[in-house]
């Protein structure tokens, strides 16, 4: 049974820091693994989605990477802004049922 | 150029009192999935539709149900709602290949209280 875990849950940066939210899971036979951006009450945005065969994906200031052999995804997110402010989710889609198991997030604040 | 649409965002109900959700996708995706989401929680993985197909998750409780009368929508009925199903409620659909699937596409959600 694939388990998402990510760390740290919450975060807090000043605006204009670098920042790496982590991602691992236990179950290297991934099809794919997404990267979700949630504001407060309301559905899911994909930020990214990194396929099995990929080390990176980028998409202007994000940069999410997967290391499927330890289990591992980072999200890099460049000079942030307040408007990040958000939870965070990665999820890995496994099986054959193409069953999607999210982490339960980093709640990331940027302040002023 | 909404793509996937859930109606209502907000859906209050009465405990016991029947309650269907509504998703709708203009992505003609072959694969339909309901999620639902308690607070500070993951999404968690009620079932989902491989075309016609449904696939039900093992712990999903008997009082949910769904039906999928075309491609483009799919709806979550609760028969008896408690108020443990207090929760927002998403949609995602996603396109489904021979040996892959692909990126799945998440609706604004509806938000459940049950009084």
């Amino acid at each position: 049974k694939q388990e998402v875990t990510q760390i740290p849950a919450a975060l807090s940066v000043p605006e204009g820091e670098n920042l790496v939210l982590n991602c691992s899971f236990t179950d290297s036979a991934i099809y794919n693994l997404q990267w979700f951006r949630q504001d407060p009450g309301k559905g899911l945005t994909s930020l990214l989605l990194i396929q099995s065969s990929q080390r990176e994906q980028t998409s202007g200031r994000l940069n999410a990477s997967l290391d499927k052999s330890s289990g591992r995804s980072t999200l890099y997110i460049a000079a942030s802004q307040p408007g990040d402010s958000a939870t965070y989710l990665c999820a890995c889609l496994t099986g054959t049922a193409s069953k999607l198991t999210f982490g339960t997030g980093t709640r990331l604040q940027v302040t002023l | 150029d909404a793509m996937v649409i859930q109606n209502p965002r907000y859906q209050v109900t009465q405990f016991g009192k029947p309650v269907t959700l509504s998703c709708s996708q203009t992505l003609n995706h072959n694969v339909m999935y309901w999620y639902q989401q308690k607070s500070s929680q993951a999404p968690k993985l009620l079932f989902h539709y491989y075309d016609k197909d449904f696939n039900n998750e093992a712990d999903t409780p008997d009082n949910f149900q769904s039906r999928r009368p075309n491609t483009s929508f799919c709806f979550l009925d609760i028969r008896s709602p408690g108020l443990g199903d207090a929760a927002m409620y998403l949609c995602a659909t996603s396109r489904r290949g021979t040996f892959q699937s692909y990126e799945q596409y998440f609706g604004p959600g509806t938000r459940l209280t049950v009084t």
